[in-house]
């Protein structure tokens, strides 16, 4: 167990382009969230993946904003025309499929900065 | 919607004092309650749950009760270390659904 990754872990931008990040999540979870942490907030929910179905999507998850998970594996996020309210640490997180399990598991998150 | 309040930091202790850091929480019902702790440079660590009313949840020296009667999860910890210097994050959840964060606090032990 690997736990969870992500890349890249920092990416400096201009504003107006494209930006993706990958997540990695737990082996066989079939969970998978992302969050946006910005500084000196606590991480907030942006959308949500079981398996490959995007279940729920935050409002805070504009048109420019688009999240993937093609096999049920790793997960994209891409940031179009990024703004620089865009700049912020985006998290993911994985969970196994069992209904008890409720706890999350993180990994260390992409530090996005957009000049 | 739900919402997690917690005590604004930072809070700076000397090493083995006791630690309380506040957090209360607006549902409707009984969800999960968590606290996250952030160490500089690394990401977010589950450090203790309780799932149901008047649950303890307890790690590496940390406690925290489920009060459902006045809606609060406060972390305590008898002595910190100056390992323990980290952001904390108060949270709750509904089974495997989003986590709600409260807005951190920061601890800052000194030797």
């Amino acid at each position: 167990d690997t736990g969870v990754s992500q890349n890249p872990r920092h990416k400096i931008t201009k504003r107006g382009q494209n930006v993706t990040f990958r997540c990695d999540p737990i082996s066989e979870h079939n969970r998978l969230y992302w969050y946006r942490q910005t500084l000196g907030q606590g991480p907030e929910f942006l959308t949500y993946f079981q398996n490959e179905a995007q279940l729920e999507k935050s409002r805070l998850l504009s048109d420019r904003f688009s999240a993937e998970r093609p096999k049920g594996s790793f997960s994209t996020l891409e940031i179009q025309r990024t703004e620089q309210g865009d700049s912020a640490m985006y998290l993911c997180a994985s969970s196994p499929e069992a209904i008890y399990i409720e706890t999350q598991y993180f990994g260390p998150g992409t530090r996005l900065l957009v000049l | 919607g739900d919402s997690v309040t917690q005590m604004e930091g930072p809070v700076t202790l000397s090493e083995e004092a006791f630690l309380t850091i506040n957090c209360t929480y607006t549902a409707t019902g009984y969800p999960s309650l968590f606290w996250y702790v952030q160490y500089p440079g690394e990401g977010l660590q589950l450090l203790l749950k309780a799932t149901k009313a008047d649950d303890k949840g307890s790690n590496k020296g940390f406690e925290a009760t489920y009060r459902k009667e006045t809606t609060s999860f406060h972390l305590e910890k008898g002595s910190v270390q100056v390992s323990d210097s980290a952001v904390y994050f108060c949270a709750l959840s509904w089974g495997y659904q989003k986590v709600t964060f409260g807005t951190g606090t920061k601890l800052q032990v000194i030797p």
